[in-house]
């Protein structure tokens, strides 16, 4: 397994205003993923985050809106920009292991960061 | 586009009991892997189970197994003995060779005492 860990667990942020989530995880991967989980929803990709190079953003994500540093293989930070209260989700950091006892790899999650903008 | 689909928003099971997640998706790959994940209260994210489309073996991890029918293209979850900490929201979800990683609406599942 992986072990990951998110900053800050919650946070409750104004309108308008910036959070950077942080993520780190104890070994090097090559890519992280950042999620966004609505209340209520499945998760769906923001972005895909290899060191050393741009993010690669999904349909309906853009890197003003959600920029991402990913400075070693080990740490990775999302940035949620000019917040609204629809931006309000838990954000999950997430990583791929090679799967123990078998081929392939297992994507492994952090505890996620709980926003809610005001 | 791959899919993933769980028809039952929520389901309930009693202590002890057996109850059966079922998860329909939709890819034209023939090499992928499936996954069952875990959301309690707490949210976070924890890996149940997962699934080599290539291995016709059912997975199995303790009290959680797979009825995976790669024709089909079905992959429902077992859930035997339940217990009251499996309460929480199971996520199925694909992944294929290309990294596209899909999941699933969930199933919310309650454990009776």
């Amino acid at each position: 397994s992986a072990v990951i860990s998110q900053k800050p667990s919650r946070d409750i942020c104004q309108r308008g205003t910036s959070l950077t989530i942080q993520c780190q995880v104890d070994s090097q991967v090559t890519m992280m993923f950042w999620y966004r989980q609505q209340p209520g929803q499945s998760l769906t990709l923001i972005a895909t985050a290899n060191q050393g190079s741009e993010a690669t953003y999904e349909s309906g994500f853009v890197i003003d809106k959600f920029p991402i540093s990913r400075p070693n293989l080990t740490f990775s930070t999302l940035t949620v920009s000019n917040m609204s209260p629809e931006d309000s989700s838990i954000y999950l950091c997430s990583v791929e292991r090679r799967a123990s006892g078998g081929q392939g790899k297992t994507q492994y999650f952090g505890p996620g960061t709980r926003l809610l903008v005001l | 586009a791959q899919t993933v689909t769980q028809s039952q928003p929520e389901m309930s099971v009693q202590e002890a009991e057996t109850v059966t997640l079922s998860c329909t998706y939709d890819t034209s790959e023939s090499d992928y892997y499936l996954f069952w994940y875990k959301q309690p209260p707490s949210r976070q994210m924890i890996l149940v189970i997962r699934q080599e489309a290539y291995k016709q073996q059912n997975a199995t991890e303790n009290r959680f197994s797979v009825n995976f029918q790669k024709a089909a293209k079905s992959f429902s979850l077992k859930i035997s003995d339940s217990q009251l900490g499996d309460a929480a929201m199971y996520f199925c979800a694909y992944r294929d060779y290309g990294q596209n990683f899909v999941f699933g609406p969930g199933t919310r599942l309650s454990v009776l005492p």
